[in-house]
This record gives structure tokens, C-alpha cells and sequence, in this order.
């Protein structure tokens, strides 16, 4: 079975602009949670998607946006990029039938914002 | 969900077992241990979770004190390719109804050596 996918591995954008992240689940996999990690901060939740809802989401401003489509996969925004947003964007993937939380990750999108 | 509490850094001799602590003293009855790891610049990876009996599988095993309130994870043959952050976290059941995401502290950075 295939694993969880992120595109684009790599992206490097200036202050300003804008980014979409792009995430596949394991099929079958049908919640879809993104992660930021900095050295700073951290492994931090930015939002959960479920059924193309949001259904949680992290302390993070509104430019912080994402969206699911009817086949699980997953898509997230950060418009009006900072230099703070440089980062690697995690998403996970997991059932929601199962009682405990086990989810895989994707490798990440490493994003520099110059 | 609970707060865990890990030593910052743990070096283990390659082939011998690597004992990774986790302090959970304020654990409530209905959340499990997860402990996940994080080799560099990849996303975690699930490797083992418990309730309140020991749990075993084909990478480690678990063992929850008969309080809760502390957990050990064990790398029976550590080898290089267990270096790692590795990440303990205690979370709730997961109903249908409920959010996801997992809290990631600052782990223990588990090294390896030669």
C-alpha cells in the first residue's frame, strides 16, 4: 500500500506571495491532519480535515487555509507568505473508524520563504 | 491531554538495548501512550502504543509502569538507523466525533553510537 505523498518536496517563495501544499492519504485513509515543524516551535497541529470538513484547528492565523477534496486527498494554502512560515509542512493521514490515533505521515514539504 | 516529560537526549551503544523514558504522571484513565519517532528531516513514524499492560511488536516494546504515571520505551538491538527523535505522547480515545491531532513535545534525541 502506498504511503502518504507531499508536493512538492521543495518550494522556495518571497514575502508575499502565496503557497498551496498539496497532500495524498494512504488509500482508505479518509482524515487528513497538517503539521508545521520549525527548530523553534516545533511540531505544531495547524488544522484536520474530515469528510472535506475542517474539524479542528491549530493556533495559527488565517492565512493559514486548506480545503479536502471527495477523494480524501488534501490541499493547503498560506497566503501573504512571512519569513517566519519557513518551515516542514507535515501531513498525516489516518482511519477514523479505529479507536486509537495512530497516523503516518508524509515526508513534508520543506518550504523557504526569502 | 496529559503532559509528558522526556530527558532531551539519550546516547546508546550500537546492539544494545536503548531504554527511552517518559514521565505522564498526570494521565487520565482513558488516555494511551503513543510514542512516535522522527528520523531527520522525515516525517514521525508510529512505532508502539499502550493502555496499562505492556505492549510488544516488531520494532520495540512498551512498558507502563501499574500506575501509569511513567513509561519506558525499549530498542531491544539499537542500531545506527534508530537514531532519532523520539516522541512520547499521551492522547485520549479516539471516538468518532473527536479531533485527531497529536501534541508534540521536544522529544528525546536518541544517538546511536558505533
Amino acid at each position: 500500500k502506498a504511503g502518504v505523498t507531499q508536493t512538492p518536496r521543495y518550494l522556495i517563495k518571497t514575502r508575499g506571495q502565496q503557497v498551496t501544499l498539496s497532500c495524498s492519504p494512504i488509500s482508505g485513509h479518509r482524515s487528513v491532519s497538517w503539521y508545521q515543524q520549525t527548530p523553534g516551535q516545533g511540531l505544531q497541529f495547524l488544522f484536520e480535515y474530515f469528510s472535506e470538513t475542517q474539524r479542528n484547528k491549530g493556533n495559527f492565523p488565517g492565512r493559514f487555509s486548506g480545503r479536502q477534496f471527495s477523494n480524501s486527498r488534501s490541499e493547503m494554502n498560506v497566503s501573504t507568505l512571512e519569513l517566519g512560515d519557513s518551515a516542514l509542512y507535515l501531513c498525516a493521514s489516518s482511519l477514523v473508524s479505529v479507536s486509537y490515533n495512530e497516523q503516518f505521515f508524509g515526508p513534508g514539504t520543506r518550504l523557504t520563504v526569502l | 491531554d496529559a503532559k509528558t516529560t522526556q530527558p532531551t537526549s539519550m546516547d546508546c551503544a550500537e546492539g544494545r538495548a536503548a531504554n527511552l523514558p517518559c514521565n505522564h504522571s498526570t494521565i487520565s484513565g482513558n488516555e494511551y501512550v503513543y510514542w512516535y519517532r522522527q528520523i531527520h528531516s522525515q516525517g514521525p513514524q508510529y512505532i508502539i502504543h499502550g493502555l496499562k499492560n505492556n505492549e510488544t511488536n516488531e520494532m520495540a516494546s512498551l512498558i507502563i509502569t501499574e500506575d501509569r504515571k511513567s513509561s519506558t520505551l525499549i530498542l531491544p538491538h539499537a542500531t545506527l538507523r534508530d537514531t532519532a527523535v523520539y516522541y512520547c505522547i499521551v492522547r485520549a480515545t479516539i471516538s468518532s466525533g473527536s479531533a485527531r491531532q497529536l501534541t508534540f513535545g521536544s522529544g528525546t534525541q536518541l544517538t546511536v553510537l558505533p
